[in-house]
């Protein structure tokens, strides 16, 4: 079936980077997605990435994708206290049937 | 401003009070759809919707109700609410077909059903 996994927690300080893995199971998925929800508001999309591609880069963040192991990761450089948030890696299989996992909570300590 | 609103924000209601969340955007998207979000599940799609009268079940169907009569707005209906559908919603809309459409998320609804 399809399913996405991801660890619900990760703490690290101020100005280290953050990786937040993800695992997904249907090679079908044509878009993979990382969103950022802050506390009491909705999800923000913060970087996507095509299937065929491995990595992408944006300004402090880095996607890498290996689709052999069906895993994706999201390093954030430098993360600062406004980086805490909850990050949802999604898979966006055929049509508009998108596939959220559960949410990494990151904590950044000062 | 470009945005999705829905309304209520929080409802508290009872065990088989039907009961209607709106959702409404603002930027011409044909592309709406709802989820639910609950602790350790992160989201689940209730209901999608790809155009006018056009309505898809997603992965969390059962227990909820759509329409889209018109291209803006795109109500979550349950019509008789029980307390396993308590949780928080959200509403989405993307401008087309095109699978990098950005999704733009409402707010969110808090719904307790006692």
């Amino acid at each position: 079936g399809e399913d996405v996994e991801q660890s619900l927690f990760l703490s690290v300080r101020e100005g280290d980077s953050s990786v937040i893995n993800c695992t997904y199971t249907d090679s079908s998925s044509t878009y993979l997605y990382w969103y950022k929800q802050e506390p009491g508001a909705g999800l923000q999309l913060l970087t996507y990435i095509f299937s065929n591609m491995d990595m992408k880069q944006d300004q402090r963040l880095t996607v890498l994708l290996n689709k052999k192991d069906k895993h994706l990761s999201l390093r954030i450089a430098d993360t600062q206290t406004g980086d805490s948030a909850i990050y949802f890696c999604a898979e966006r299989i055929g049509g508009f049937k998108t596939i959220f996992g559960a949410g990494t909570r990151l904590f950044v300590k000062a | 401003e470009a945005q999705v609103t829905q309304n209520p924000r929080y409802l508290i209601t009872v065990t088989g009070k039907k009961l209607t969340v709106t959702c409404s955007q603002n930027m011409n998207h044909e592309y709406m759809s709802w989820y639910r979000q609950d602790p350790g599940l992160g989201l689940r799609q209730i209901y999608y919707s790809m155009n006018v009268e056009v309505t898809d079940k997603g992965d969390v169907p059962e227990g909820y109700k759509v329409s889209r009569k018109e291209k803006r707005n795109f109500p979550l209906i349950l019509e008789s609410p029980s307390p396993n559908q308590t949780s928080l919603y959200f509403c989405a809309s993307a401008p087309g077909g095109g699978t990098t459409d950005t999704q733009y998320f409402g707010p969110g609804t808090r719904l307790t059903v006692l």
